[in-house]
């Protein structure tokens, strides 16, 4: 069973640029979860997207957003690049929705890694 | 709010030595899942463990058990015989089971394995 697969995997981008970042999740899985990890400020939650509906969000500007597709696939989108975007992004999948059960296990991705300069 | 503790930036052990990494939760909600997750250095979150808040037995997964201890609110990961492999960044996170609550992390542990 292919696991939790993100493109691409590393990027560079400016400030002022705008970066797409894409999951596809296990096949069966609902749920995609977004967290964004930096040294400062560890793993902060940023969405979740249940059956092509946003769920969940963290506190991120609106300059964060996301989407996910029919087939369950998730794009995350950054507008407007900043310094302090330069971080690794996970996403993560799990068969049902955060919150829906306690025992639901996130399976993460490799991570997409960006740096802005 | 939830919130996880882990007061251990660093640990070190002796290759087929036990360890065992720290961690407290805040909660309000009765109900609630513990999870540990393992990163190395190839940045990729790897599931260990759960446990449940209402789960009477301490959860075991082959090398790995989860010391929970309610009253406490503490479940502390035991590594048992550590493998040079074991080394990389270990992370307790906590959700909350209603309210469709995200999963939150703690800061992380660098456990690092010594020959």
């Amino acid at each position: 069973k292919a696991g939790v697969t993100q493109t691409p995997r590393y990027l560079i981008k400016t400030r002022g640029q705008q970066v797409t970042l894409s999951c596809s999740p296990i096949s069966g899985h609902r749920s995609v979860s977004w967290y964004q990890q930096t040294p400062g400020q560890g793993l902060q939650f940023l969405f979740e997207y249940f059956s092509e509906t946003q769920r969940n969000k963290g506190n991120f500007p609106g300059r964060f957003s996301g989407r996910q597709f029919s087939n369950s696939r998730s794009e995350m989108n950054v507008s407007t690049l900043e310094l302090g975007d330069s971080a690794l992004y996970l996403c993560a999948s799990s068969p049902l929705g955060q919150g829906r059960s306690g025992a639901n296990v996130l399976t993460f991705g490799a991570g997409s890694r960006l740096t802005v300069l | 709010a939830q919130k996880i503790t882990q007061t251990q930036p660093g640990m070190f052990v002796q290759e087929k030595e036990a360890v065992t990494l720290d961690c407290t939760y805040d909660t309000s909600d009765q109900s609630y899942g513990l999870f540990w997750y393992k990163q190395p250095s190839s940045g990729e979150m790897i599931f260990l463990i759960y446990q449940g808040s209402y789960d009477e037995q301490n959860a075991t997964e082959g090398r790995y058990s989860l010391n929970f201890q309610k009253a406490r609110k503490s479940a502390n990961l035991v590594i048992s015989a550590s493998q040079l492999g074991d080394s990389a960044m270990y992370f307790c996170a906590m959700r909350e089971d209603h309210n469709n609550n995200d999963m939150r992390f703690g800061a992380g542990t660098r456990l690092t394995v010594k020959p």
